[in-house]
This record gives structure tokens, sequence and C-alpha cells, in this order.
């Protein structure tokens, strides 16, 4: 799977909007991008993911570039529940290969 | 979403016991189930990948015979820690994927923090 290059860390303000952005200038066509969490003393959580055109669900949006080598996850309005490890990862399509994890992002919320 | 639901959340054993931790798909049939290893303030690690009715494949430099592990049907896989030492503690992840799920999207278990004695 491709690298993906996050900040180590970030803060936010409660009920405030956060944005995590993710580079991946080597993601392939085939790439989707991949957002998972992990709160503390917890196994990751899916969030959300997308291809091409920008998403929404229930937890959060995913802002894809047009050229598609980066994106951000926005949370739009952040709870001290969202304190927590924030990783993007890349999936080939169709792949049924374990997720690799980098580092992440460490998302501090303040009240 | 799909549930993968691991136990126990958290053993304390003395140095040389085994350990077992159980991992399942509550609602979907999982051939292949992943092990992680996570120590603190790292990334997860992949252990090994677990295949339903075959033998599992383990990364390099994770021990086979230390760490045993069982993927007897489509709902449960078992990570047995043999032999533990307190080098071994750390917190261990399993995961599956859902096959009929949507783009491979990856279900965790909430995880088990072994700390051996």
């Amino acid at each position: 799977d491709a690298k993906t290059t996050q900040p180590n860390s970030m803060e936010s303000n409660e009920e405030e909007p956060v944005h995590l952005p993710c580079n991946h200038s080597t993601i392939s066509g085939t790439d989707y991008i991949h957002w998972y969490r992990q709160l503390p003393s917890q196994g990751p959580e899916y969030v959300i993911h997308g291809l091409t055109s920008n998403v929404n669900n229930r937890m959060a949006s995913l802002a894809i570039a047009e050229d598609r080598k980066s994106s951000t996850l926005i949370l739009h309005r952040a709870t001290l529940r969202d304190a927590a490890v924030y990783y993007c990862i890349l999936r080939d399509t169709g792949s049924a290969r374990q997720l690799t994890f980098g580092s992440g992002t460490q998302l501090t919320v303040l009240p | 979403g799909a549930v993968v639901s691991q136990h126990p959340s958290w053993v304390i054993c003395k140095s040389g016991t085994s350990v077992k931790i159980e991992c399942r798909s509550l609602d979907f049939q999982a051939t292949t189930m992943f092990w992680y290893r996570q120590f603190p303030k790292q990334s997860l690690m992949l252990m090994a990948t677990s295949n339903e009715g075959s033998k599992a494949t383990y990364e390099q430099g994770v021990e086979k015979d230390k760490f045993l592990i069982n993927h007897a049907s489509l709902t449960l896989s078992t990570l047995t820690v043999t032999s533990a030492h307190p080098e071994d503690s750390s917190f261990y992840i399993c995961s599956a994927r859902d096959p009929a799920g949507a783009v491979n999207i990856q279900y965790f278990g909430a995880g088990t923090r072994l700390s051996v004695l």
C-alpha cells in the first residue's frame, strides 16, 4: 500500500471544527483513502473512506483533493470523546490484505 | 457496522504461563482475521494473518511456536501466548474483514491488555 504522511499531533477546542490532513502523493488510481481512529485503550474503529468525491457520514466528512494527492478528515464539532489517534490509510480496490498503520495524528481536544 | 468481539479485555499472568485470547466476528463470517500487537506510544504492528481451516501466516520476527493461532471456524480465531514472559506484555488486537461488506473495511476488537509478572 502507498505511504501516507500525517502530522504527529494536533489540538482543537471543544465544539469547534477540526481538519486533519493527510498527504499521499504516490496514491494510485485504484487506492481508496480510509480513515480509522483509535481511542485510548481501544482497538481502532473505522471512520470513513472515499475514492475521488467528498464523502459525509454521521461521524465525519472526507474532503479529497482534485489530484487525490491529499485529503482532509473533518470533524464538524469536536467533542472530548473525539480525542484519539487518527490514521489515514490507503487501500487498493479489492485488497484483502491487512491494514498497515503509520504513526497517525494524535488529536487532543481541549475543553 | 459489523462487530468483532475480543475476550478477555485484560489479563495478568505469571511468567511461564500461557494465555489464550479469543476473537469472534459476531454478525459475519470471517475467513481471514488479523492479529496485531501494540506497545505503549507505538502504532499497531501486524503479528499474523489467521486463515480459517489452514495455518496462520506470521510476520517476520514473530515466533509461531510462541504465538499459537487457531482459526477453527468462520467466526472464531484464538491467539495463545505460550510461556509468557514480561517482554510479551502488550496490547493485543484482532481484526476481521467482512467479505460481504463494502471496500474492505476492517473491524477491530476492543483489544486485550496482557501484563506478565
